[in-house]
């Protein structure tokens, strides 16, 4: 069975503290989303990446498919970046059913 | 704009009455899913749509059920809801062009089943 482990459960940092959450999955896969998620519920995708690294803006992606690792970045972080941050794991095989990880609470004081 | 959009946004009912959920989305987007949020479990699919009139299962499908006639709508059929389906919902798209694209999701739906 595929499983996704986000850590750090939660994360509190000051304002302009460059910030990782780490992903780990269990099995191969396709693709790996980063979602964010305000309070107030909406989820926003941030990236998604089957190999390498992507930027935008103040966020960084990458991914490590041997060692089944990937970690989002921000750089300068801001209050606004105050948020929960999910990773999704697409297994391989042509399933579609994403496997998601319980989410980093981070908080970003000014 | 590109977008999904979930029917209604909040919804209080009683056990064994029965709702649907609707999700539509503007950006003819073959794969679409639905998946509830609960505190401490995360996000969970139910069930997902790979394109008009081919749907299977997710994680968690018991007491739901859904249907994919057109390729812009996916409704959550709730038929006789229970109180452990109080949970907030999200729908949500992606185009399946090559190897697939990013998720659109929808702003979600909190249902509260008394």
């Amino acid at each position: 069975k595929n499983e996704v482990e986000q850590s750090p459960q939660n994360l509190t940092a000051q304002e302009g503290e460059f910030i990782t959450i780490n992903c780990s999955y269990s099995v191969g896969i396709s693709a790996l989303h980063w979602l964010q998620q305000h309070p107030g519920g909406g989820i926003v995708s941030l990236f998604m990446l089957s190999s390498g690294k992507k930027k935008h803006g103040r966020l960084i992606a990458t991914i490590n498919i041997q060692e089944k690792h990937s970690s989002l970045h921000i750089t300068a972080s801001h209050p606004r970046d105050s948020a929960v941050y999910i990773c999704a794991a697409l297994p391989q095989g042509g399933s579609e059913k994403l496997v998601f990880g319980k989410g980093t609470k981070l908080t970003v004081n000014p | 704009e590109a977008q999904v959009t979930q029917n209604p946004r909040y919804l209080i009912t009683v056990t064994g009455k029965k709702l649907t959920v609707t999700c539509s989305q503007n950006m003819n987007h073959e794969y679409m899913s639905w998946y509830r949020q609960d505190p401490g479990l995360g996000l969970r699919q139910i069930y997902y749509s790979m394109n008009v009139e081919v749907t299977d299962k997710g994680d968690v499908p018991e007491g739901y059920k859904v249907s994919r006639k057109e390729k812009r709508n996916f409704p959550l059929i709730l038929e006789s809801p229970s109180p452990n389906q109080t949970s907030l919902y999200f729908c949500a798209s992606r185009g399946l062009a090559g190897w697939g694209g990013e998720l659109f999701f929808g702003e979600g739906s909190r249902l509260t089943v008394l």
